[in-house]
């Protein structure tokens, strides 16, 4: 089974401060996501990449940066927290075939709550 | 853009009975993806089931299927003999059939939470 690894799944920090979330997958996928996932938002994508070094923005991407230096790992950079950026954070996965086969079912990570005070 | 609506944000059953989850979409699309995703409590998301647009039949995964209706942009869930670990999150979400780009991302609904009673 693909597995997708989020580093930490509780993290509380302050305002201002820089905060990295990992996320590691292990079946060799082109595509990672990262979403942002609210009470009564469903589930907003922040950034994509489909390559190593590639990123696109998603849908709100404006306080995040990401980082995909390799094709395993892709990282969600928030550069100076928020308390607006309280959340549970979502990475995904897929493997893309380049056509519409449709082999790209999304697996998921646990997820990373971040509570910024 | 095409949107994903889920009118029902909280849903309940009995153990042991039937219960559908509703899922609307908007597209002008023609060729495209839908699925069904579960989020159990401090758990990770799954997928349930799966339909592509162009087939006409509607899948089907054990106790799980779905009520596809691609002319009234309707993808229903109806789960059967619900069991106390159905309960969870579930999110209706849309794909465009198109691989690259922006246009192969899921585009999510805001979830039905369903709580199965013993």
């Amino acid at each position: 089974d693909v597995k997708v690894t989020q580093s930490s799944r509780y993290l509380v920090k302050r305002t201002g401060e820089k905060v990295f979330l990992e996320c590691v997958q292990d079946m060799d996928h082109e595509n990672m996501f990262w979403y942002r996932q609210d009470p009564g938002l469903g589930l907003r994508l922040i950034y994509f990449s489909y390559d190593v070094k590639m990123k696109e923005k998603g849908d709100i991407p404006e306080g995040y940066s990401v980082s995909r230096e390799k094709k395993e790992r892709f990282s969600l950079i928030l550069e100076s927290a928020s308390t607006n950026q309280t959340s549970m954070y979502l990475c995904a996965s897929s493997f893309e075939t380049g056509d519409s086969s449709g082999a790209n079912v999304l697996t998921f990570g646990a997820g990373s709550r971040l509570t910024v005070l | 853009a095409q949107t994903v609506t889920q009118s029902q944000p909280e849903m309940s059953v009995q153990e042991a009975e039937t219960v559908t989850l509703s899922c609307t979409y908007d597209t002008s699309e023609s060729d495209y993806y839908l699925f069904w995703y579960k989020q159990p409590p401090s758990r990770q998301m799954i997928l349930v089931i799966r339909q592509e647009a162009y087939k006409q039949q509607n899948a089907t995964e054990n106790r799980f299927s779905v009520n596809f209706q691609k002319a009234a942009k309707s993808f229903s869930l109806k789960i059967s003999d619900s069991q106390l670990g159905d309960a969870a999150m579930y999110f209706c979400a849309y794909r465009s059939a198109w691989a690259g780009g922006s246009q192969g991302n899921l585009i999510f609904g805001k979830g039905t939470k369903l709580s199965v009673k013993p």
